[in-house]
């Protein structure tokens, strides 16, 4: 069975210092992963995907993650933060052959100026 | 090109009243999932539907719940006889083919509030 793990719900951070978040998963077989932004009140909007080839992943805002298949890992990094980054975080992976996509259960960042 | 759409955005009901949920594909879009987000929690898989077939509906629960994608017009999540519990923000995606690589691109939500 899948899983995916977003080891932070909450991370407060200054403006314009680095800031990473953290996922991990599990699956039997090939995934492919995504991470989302759900800013307040809204939908998700995807940041970036990883689905083969370079397994460091630019995506927009500045953001970027890096997929490690050893550790099952896909954090997402941005090297200096905004206040506009202030948002909840999604994790998500999707099984090779599957339909759905599974989620974490978020990482709430918060941007303090 | 418009995005996913879905309304009403904020739909309030009592117990024991249907909530209709509507959601229209992106463009070009023939692949529609519907995911619910309970409080502080993350979302979850409900059904995956193209234009008049239920293709997976795996996370639907078992009463009370059904989806439809007709082949003109947008698809529907009806809940019957809503319960509190069914209180939560329920978003529509849609991606152009079914293949794992395809992005699902998110609707706006609707929360649904069970009084």
């Amino acid at each position: 069975a899948q899983s995916v793990t977003q080891l932070d719900s909450q991370v407060p951070v200054f403006e314009e210092a680095p800031v990473e978040l953290r996922c991990n998963y599990s699956s039997s077989v090939s995934v492919y992963l995504f991470w989302y932004v759900q800013y307040p009140n809204q939908g998700l909007q995807l940041l970036l995907k990883y689905l083969s080839g370079s397994t460091l992943v630019k995506g927009i805002n500045g953001f970027e993650a890096e997929f490690n298949k050893s550790q099952t890992s896909f954090h997402l990094r941005k090297p200096s933060v905004h206040i506009s980054d202030t948002a909840e975080y999604f994790c998500a992976v999707r099984e090779t052959g599957a339909n759905n996509l599974f989620f974490g259960t978020g990482t709430r960042l918060t941007v303090i100026p | 090109n418009a995005g996913v759409m879905q309304n009403p955005r904020h739909l309030v009901r009592r117990r024991g009243q249907e909530a209709r949920l509507r959601c229209s594909p992106m463009k070009g879009h023939s692949h529609v999932y519907w995911y619910r987000q309970l409080p502080e929690e993350g979302l979850k898989f409900m059904v995956y539907l193209q234009k008049e077939n239920i293709i997976d509906e795996s996370g639907m629960p078992k009463e009370r719940f059904s989806a439809e994608f007709p082949k003109e017009g947008p698809s529907i999540l009806r809940i019957q006889q809503v319960v509190r519990g069914d209180s939560a923000a329920y978003f529509c995606a849609s991606s152009v083919g079914r293949a794992g690589p395809d992005t699902q691109y998110f609707g706006p939500g609707t929360r649904l509030t069970v009084l």
